[in-house]
């Protein structure tokens, strides 16, 4: 069975503009969370997904969203995009429990310039 | 405190056994995961125990679970330089969902 998958694996963006980060879960999978992991303040939880409908929310500030469709699939956006939005983005999926055993993708790597 | 700590760093020889500890925060977390991290990849899930268990023991890993302490712990029998990485452990706190609250990461690394 495949893993979680993340495109592009690798971002570069200036400040600014506006980036979106795909994530396509492991198949039978209907949750979908997004995490932040920055070396000054290691993994944070941004925002997770569930039929569509965003279950569980982060303390973020509202240039992140994201969106999940019908399949399952789930995207992220940020807006205005600051220096400090760099980082290794996340994606976990699992099954449908709450909680669930969460299994990872490699991450997107984000670089604001 | 708000924070599942963990120390920053171990060292141990290839063959050795290792111990990563960690100090959660909720002593009414259902879920507590250990995921390994290497450099430039994603988190792998390495194994995870249920609050109503003190331990659970998955081929080289050992889990051992103090709920009055809220401490965890992971073993690694005969630790390979494979296994260098940085482990994290992570609790989901009541009422949370699937939000998980991570450790700071222990790097641990193997010499020969």
């Amino acid at each position: 069975k495949a893993g979680v998958t993340q495109t592009p694996r690798y971002l570069i963006k200036t400040r600014g503009q506006q980036v979106t980060l795909s994530c396509s879960p492991i198949s039978g999978h209907r949750s979908v969370s997004w995490y932040q992991q920055t070396p000054g303040q290691g993994l944070q939880f941004l925002f997770e997904y569930f039929s569509e409908t965003q279950r569980n929310k982060g303390n973020f500030p509202g240039r992140f969203s994201g969106r999940q469709f019908s399949n399952s699939r789930s995207e992220m956006n940020v807006s205005t995009l600051e220096l400090g939005d760099s980082a290794l983005y996340l994606c976990a999926s699992s099954k449908s429990g709450y909680p669930d055993t969460q299994y990872f993708g490699p991450g997107t790597r984000l670089t604001v310039l | 405190g708000e924070d599942v700590e963990q120390s920053l760093f171990l060292s141990v020889r290839e063959g050795d056994s290792s111990v990563i500890n960690c100090t959660y925060t909720d002593s009414s977390s259902t879920y507590l995961y250990w995921y390994k991290q290497e450099p430039g990849a994603g988190l792998q899930l390495l194994t995870y125990i249920f609050s109503n268990m003190d331990m659970k023991q998955d081929q080289r890993l050992t889990v051992l679970l103090n709920k009055k302490d809220k401490h965890l712990s992971l073993r690694i029998a005969d630790t390979q330089t494979g296994d260098s990485a940085i482990y994290f452990c992570a609790e989901v706190p009541t009422g949370g969902g699937n939000k998980l609250t991570f450790g700071t990461g222990t790097q641990l690394k193997v010499e020969l």
